[in-house]
């Protein structure tokens, strides 16, 4: 049981270059999330999906998307990335039906540079 | 809209003398809360967890939380701080929206222990 696990571990990009962050999890949550982590800021929502097939933008969502490929796969997309999305990426999953607890399980996170 | 305020960017305790770590926030729901500990460059553990039960909450480590509703406060404590305790610690408040939850991250307090 692996949990929720995020490849790769660390990038480094140029402006304008593309890449995926992938993220699964196996514990058959039904929702899904990806933060990015700055200094000082805290963790921020950039999408999330309840549930497999619906995505939602969250705080910070512009120049990302994102696709839940199925119930165990989240995919993060940079089309053209930008220095100001230099940041640790985290991957969360979460059952909010069982327990009704909304405690969220997080991945090791993707340090990302982009130059 | 819920928000939390993390009031202490940084705490410095000497090892075996008690922690607190402030925090307040604001919800227009009845929230759930947690406390996140976040090792240097590693993901993040949940400590501990609020949900409407008891109002005093013991988590991993020895630490523990106080809900105080009236204060809006659920400042994390712990008797006698441990050398591996040095960490960055998260305040969390939960949004419950059609059976699914999004979380709202303070910006952290860095605990440094000393000998």
């Amino acid at each position: 049981n692996a949990g929720v696990t995020q490849t790769p571990k660390f990038q480094v990009l140029k402006t304008g270059q593309s890449m995926t962050l992938q993220c699964a999890q196996d514990m058959n949550h039904n929702s899904m999330y990806w933060y990015r982590q700055d200094p000082g800021m805290g963790l921020r929502l950039i999408y999330y999906s309840a549930s497999e097939g619906t995505t939602d933008k969250g705080e910070v969502p512009n120049g990302y998307n994102v696709s839940r490929l199925n119930k165990r796969e989240f995919s993060l997309r940079l089309e053209s990335a930008a220095p100001s999305q230099t940041s640790v990426y985290f991957c969360a999953s979460s059952e909010p039906r069982r327990e009704l607890t909304d405690e969220q399980f997080f991945g090791p996170g993707t340090r990302l540079t982009v130059l | 809209a819920q928000s939390v305020t993390q009031l202490d960017s940084h705490v410095s305790v000497s090892e075996g003398t008690p922690v607190l770590l402030r925090c307040n926030y604001s919800s227009s729901y009845s929230p759930s809360l947690f406390w996140y500990v976040q090792h240097p460059n590693k993901g993040l553990q949940l400590l501990l967890k609020y949900t409407s039960a008891a109002t005093l909450v013991k988590g991993i480590n020895g630490f523990e939380a106080e809900f105080k509703k009236s204060e809006t406060s659920f400042h994390l404590t712990k008797p006698s701080a441990h050398m591996s305790d040095a960490a960055e610690y998260f305040c969390v408040v939960t949004r419950r929206t059609s059976g699914y939850s999004t979380l709202t991250f303070g910006k952290g307090t860095m605990l440094l222990v000393s000998p």
